[in-house]
């Protein structure tokens, strides 16, 4: 079974600096998709960004990017130039591509909070 | 609609009372998700239905928890003989073929057991 590890419960940021998140995953499958996935207080999950597992550059959006380590089994989260309305709690999924279900994986999150 | 919808948004029951809670997907996205979110927790996977396919149940905790899906349409979680741990938000969550692993998820339905 995969599982998805965020080791970082709680981290906080000034504004306009830049932060990472840390992700690990564990699974013996090739194909596979990654994901952060943002809550901010009000609850409704939307996504950030996804990675897929077969391409090497890591994905970008905007101020998200990802830095993907495959062999390390690595996926973190870095957001540049942070804004109050980072703040959220964010976690890390994994959508394993074979085997037929796609269900999707989540860490246990991390609560971000960006001060002013 | 716009967005995945649920109802209800909260929920206060009795120990030992039936509870349905519901969700209606994103028009036209085949698969559909639940999670159930513990207060401060993480997502934990329920079930998944894709189109017409079984439903991988893998994730439901016990036999009182059951759920139904008629097609693309509307579903339907049900937890019989609810106990104090059911309590918590469940999400439900659509998603379409064409935009793999982008889930929408709705706003969650609060269920606190007493």
């Amino acid at each position: 079974a995969q599982t998805v590890t965020q080791s970082q419960p709680e981290m906080s940021v000034q504004e306009a600096e830049t932060v990472t998140l840390s992700c690990t995953y564990d699974t013996s499958e090739s194909n596979y998709y990654l994901f952060w996935y943002k809550q901010p207080p009000s609850r409704q999950m939307i996504l950030v960004i996804r990675q897929e597992a077969y391409k090497q550059q890591n994905a970008t959006e905007n101020r998200f990017s990802v830095n993907f380590q495959k062999a390390a089994k690595s996926f973190s989260l870095k957001i540049s130039d942070s804004q109050l309305g980072d703040t959220a709690m964010y976690f890390c999924a994994f959508m394993n591509l074979q085997g037929g279900s796609e269900k999707l994986v989540f860490g246990k999150g991390t609560k971000l909070t960006v001060n002013p | 609609g716009a967005g995945v919808s649920q109802s209800p948004s909260n929920k206060v029951t009795e120990k030992g009372k039936d509870v349905e809670l519901r969700c209606d997907p994103i028009s036209g996205h085949t698969a559909l998700y639940w999670y159930r979110q513990r207060l401060g927790q993480g997502l934990e996977f329920l079930i998944y239905f894709q189109g017409n396919s079984a439903p991988d149940k893998s994730g439901l905790p016990s036999d009182r928890f059951s759920a139904e899906r008629t097609g693309e349409s509307v579903s339907t979680l049900t937890i019989q003989r609810t106990q104090q741990e059911d309590s918590a938000v469940y999400l439900c969550a659509s998603s379409s073929y064409k935009n793999t692993g982008e889930l929408f998820f709705g706003e969650g339905s609060r269920l606190t057991v007493l």
